[in-house]
């Protein structure tokens, strides 16, 4: 069985772009939450999405965006992007939302702002 | 602000030795618990978990313990393999649907 998969794995933007992560959950899994790791720290909560909705929000600037599509897939989406936006993005996948069903976490695609 | 922490950001052991990864919570109305395995350029696996309502939990050579009374959480791991080094976090998830992490402790485990 596939696990949750990431793309793109690496990418390098300039200050300024945006730039679009996707993630496709495990197949029956219909949540899907979004993290920034920054080097040498733990992942931060950004988003958690269910059925296409939105279910929780961390403290991030609405530059950052993410949407879910109808097969539970998802993207987030970051604007203007600055130099403090390179981290690990990680994408984790649950079956109805809450670590009490248990996350399972993709590999996270790398993010290089210069 | 209330958070998740670890005592120490790195930890060394013999293999074949104990190892215990300690973390410090300092939201009391928080329930639930998990602890997080790391591997380089992975992401975060998950080990073992406990709710409030216990004071211990085992696994295979994992025993998570929670001590409400100093809002502290520990993770013990018998006979450490070189394979168990990795960066350790404890995670709290107050609302069921956002995960706090801790800054993880690097677990390394000398031959």
């Amino acid at each position: 069985d596939a696990g949750v998969t990431q793309s793109p794995t690496h990418l390098i933007k300039t200050r300024g772009q945006q730039v679009t992560l996707r993630c496709s959950p495990i197949s029956g899994h219909k949540s899907v939450s979004w993290y920034q790791q920054v080097l040498g720290q733990g992942p931060q909560f950004i988003f958690q999405y269910y059925e296409k909705e939105e279910r929780g929000r961390g403290n991030f600037p609405d530059r950052f965006s993410a949407r879910q599509f109808p097969n539970y897939s998802s993207e987030l989406n970051v604007n203007a992007l600055l130099l403090g936006d390179s981290a690990l993005y990680l994408c984790a996948s649950s079956l109805s939302g809450g670590s009490n069903y248990g996350y399972t976490f993709g590999s996270g695609t790398r993010l290089t702002v210069v | 602000g209330e958070s998740v922490g670890l005592h120490l950001p790195t930890l060394s052991v013999q293999e074949g030795d104990n190892s215990i990864i300690n973390c410090a919570y300092s939201n009391s109305a928080s329930d639930y618990f998990i602890w997080y395995k790391q591997e380089s350029g992975k992401g975060p696996q998950f080990i073992i978990d406990i709710r409030s309502n216990m004071d211990k939990r085992q696994g295979q050579r994992v025993t998570v313990l929670l001590n409400k009374t100093v809002k502290h959480l520990s993770l013990q791991i018998a006979a450490t393999q070189p394979g168990d080094s990795a960066v350790y976090f404890c995670a709290e998830d107050p609302n069921n649907n956002d995960m706090r992490f801790g800054a993880g402790t690097r677990l390394t485990v000398k031959p």
